[in-house]
């Protein structure tokens, strides 16, 4: 059973940083792509970042490019976002998926989500 | 970026209701669009990719239809568990968008 679990998310002051994880399991997790999505209060889901299996290709949205790194470590199946520089517009619950093997790259698979709220 | 235009943006059913629900996209995009159901305090859950492909476990009242700019989402005969938030989102390029969504309530 494939299995998404983040953590890591909390409250932080704006220009703080933080570092969310998000633990894989039921699946070859080096084979694929995985994704991270956003959610602010009453809003609908944001695409934040997307890494390639191989970790060789990174992608962001524009809102977060210079202040937020994804990175994985495919010998313990994790995935990473680091958070810089955070403003109260990236408080969100934050998820990461799973992408699709292939060419349509849907979101397969779902974590619960952890939420971050910056606020001094 | 691709921008993803939902409507309407609420409706209002019944149960055994036929609704469609409609997504545009700024440029075409091929097939490469994916629906998406949420309920409140869960994750987004996969419906349909590629346009019109029925996710695996996903009742057969589900379906949708489209290519280019115009999309489809229809639910043939609402049950009481179809209430809920429903996003478009293209997958065109690197820098993936969801649409707005559209909120489905019971009437």
């Amino acid at each position: 059973e494939v299995q998404l679990l983040e953590s890591g998310g909390s409250l932080v002051q704006p220009g703080g940083s933080l570092r969310l994880s998000c633990a894989a399991s039921g699946f070859t997790f080096r084979t694929y792509d995985v994704s991270w999505v956003r959610q602010a209060p009453g809003k609908g889901p944001e695409w934040v970042s997307t890494i390639s299996g191989s970790a060789t290709g990174t992608y962001y949205t524009d809102s977060v490019k210079g202040r937020f790194t994804i990175s994985r470590d495919n010998s313990k199946n994790m995935l990473y976002l680091e958070m810089n520089s955070l403003r109260a517009e990236d408080t969100a619950v934050y998820y990461c998926a799973k992408v699709r093997l292939g060419a349509t790259r849907d979101f397969d698979y779902w974590g619960r989500g952890t939420q971050v709220t910056v606020s001094s | 970026d691709i921008q993803m235009t939902q409507s309407p943006s609420s409706l209002s059913a019944s149960v055994g209701d036929r609704v469609s629900i409609t997504c545009r996209s700024s440029q075409n995009i091929k097939n490469y669009l994916n629906w998406y159901q949420q309920k409140p305090g869960k994750a987004p859950k996969l419906l349909i990719y590629a346009a019109s492909s029925l996710e695996s476990g996903v009742p057969s009242r589900f379906s949708a239809s489209g290519f280019g700019t115009d999309f489809t989402l229809t639910i043939s005969s609402l049950q009481p568990d179809d209430f809920a938030t429903y996003y478009c989102q293209h997958t065109y390029t690197t820098l993936i968008t969801f649409g707005q969504g559209t909120r489905l309530d019971i009437k």
